[in-house]
């Protein structure tokens, strides 16, 4: 069995503040994916960022990184100097290399003025 | 691309009705898949496809519940019969398994309310 946990259930950050949303995850497998989504208000659900299990080199895209932790089964997501429109709810999710998904419960992210 | 495809965007119906939701993956992917987000449960696979072909379906919450994908364009859930329990919105995502990011596409999902 798998399983993806999202501890925050909600952050309030004000603008500009830097903010980590943790991951933990829970795996048998050796081959598998992480992954980020955000869904803002609107509720589409949009793609961040994958790394498989081979991969913990840590990553940075403009104000988003990420880092992976194997060791401690983590895959935590900073953003650094947060905006208003980062307000959303965050998913952490697991995929096996079969591509069975099973997603964290969400942080609801509020980046205030 | 158009994206995936979800119909109906929003669906109201009565306990007890038949509900069928609609996907149109992106051409091209080869796996499908079928969440069910509400507030309780948070975001539940339901059942993924690949070609085609249901690879599993343990998600899917009891028999009332089924999904069929006829070809690689086209697939169904469908709830026989809709309890208000079933309230949620649905998502249908897509991916493409050799795709180096292999990141699942999501659909707008369906908001559908059994009252």
């Amino acid at each position: 069995a798998q399983k993806v946990t999202q501890a925050q259930t909600e952050i309030s950050v004000v603008e500009k503040e830097d903010v980590t949303l943790d991951c933990v995850y829970e795996t048998r497998d050796t081959t598998y994916y992480l992954f980020w989504y955000k869904q803002p208000p609107s509720g589409e659900l949009v793609f961040l960022i994958r790394r498989n299990s081979f991969d913990e080199q840590n990553e940075i895209s403009g104000r988003y990184s990420w880092n992976f932790q194997k060791s401690t089964s983590s895959f935590n997501f900073t953003i650094t100097a947060s905006q208003v429109v980062d307000s959303a709810v965050y998913f952490c999710a697991l995929e096996t290399n079969a591509g069975k998904s099973t997603f964290g419960d969400g942080t609801t992210l509020t980046v205030k003025p | 691309d158009a994206g995936v495809i979800q119909s109906p965007r929003h669906e109201v119906t009565e306990m007890g009705q038949e509900v069928t939701l609609r996907c149109k993956p992106i051409s091209g992917h080869d796996y499908l898949f079928w969440y069910r987000q509400t507030m309780m449960r948070g975001l539940e696979l339901l059942i993924y496809f690949n070609n085609n072909v249901p690879i599993d379906d343990s998600g899917m919450p009891e028999d009332r519940f089924s999904a069929k994908m006829p070809n690689a364009s086209f697939s169904t859930l469908k709830i026989q019969p809709s309890e208000p329990r079933d309230s949620a919105v649905y998502f249908c995502a897509s991916s493409y398994r050799l795709n180096p990011d292999n990141e699942q596409y999501f659909g707008p999902g369906t908001r559908l309310t059994v009252t």
